[in-house]
């Protein structure tokens, strides 16, 4: 049973447009709702993450959306930079469940 | 916040070899977990290493495959044996902070060549 569905798996971008990455998931228990940030040849960081009970979340020019009743969350990052090129994971987890990870989302933000 | 290292990098070994990969914390951490990751892939779960006991294997992964010490609060290993091709992957140590949000960190990886 996939827990994590994150689309779309690769997206390509102009510089200074909106960049959208959906993560869908199905286990009531997950209280924590994080997007990682991979480049190249490194591990895996995190981007922002949202706790359920605030529905938007907003760091500088990322921002979480987050739909309780839908199981939903996005990640928007706005002006994007080549500089944003990257994987992107979604990774909800809570309480003794383990870390789900997403299937990733490779971006590339072009001049 | 915690930062982690990883030895090798990388390596290229041949079949039937076994390496092992260290994984250094720079504070103490109960929790520690080992993920595989395809090149372009997703990260999948190998095990958890909690310091004191014994390590859990997800399903998929063997002990007698992927042996796991933790020998204190701040250093794991993970030795691939038998290496065949398909155990070409990178390899990656992570840790979350008890206590913490949520948030979990990474090492830089080890990437692994088996020839």
């Amino acid at each position: 049973q996939q827990q994590v569905k994150q689309s779309p798996q690769s997206l390509i971008v102009q510089k200074g447009g909106i960049s959208i990455i959906n993560c869908a998931y199905e286990n009531t228990a997950f209280d924590y709702f994080p997007w990682y940030q991979q480049f190249p040849g490194k591990g895996p960081a995190l981007l922002i993450a949202i706790r359920p009970d605030v529905s938007e979340k907003k760091e500088g020019r990322f921002t979480i959306s987050f739909n309780k009743s839908a199981k939903q969350f996005s990640l928007h990052i706005m002006d994007s930079q080549p500089g944003d090129s990257a994987t992107y994971f979604c990774a909800p987890s809570g309480g003794y469940q383990k870390v789900t990870f997403g299937i990733g989302t490779k971006l590339q933000v072009i001049p | 916040s915690a930062v982690i290292s990883q030895k090798p990098s990388r390596d290229i070994c041949q079949r039937g070899t076994s390496l092992t990969i260290q994984c250094q914390v720079d504070s103490q951490v109960t929790m520690m977990f080992w993920y595989r990751q395809q090149p372009g892939q997703s990260l999948t779960l190998i095990a958890t290493a909690n310091q004191g006991s014994e390590a859990t294997y997800e399903s998929g992964f063997v002990i007698d495959k992927f042996p796991i010490s933790r020998p204190n609060l701040t250093f794991s290993t993970l030795t691939v044996s038998n290496m065949s091709p398909e155990d070409s992957s990178i390899y990656l140590c992570s840790t979350k902070l008890a206590g913490g949000p949520g948030e979990q960190f990474f090492g830089p990886g080890t990437r692994l060549t088996v020839l």
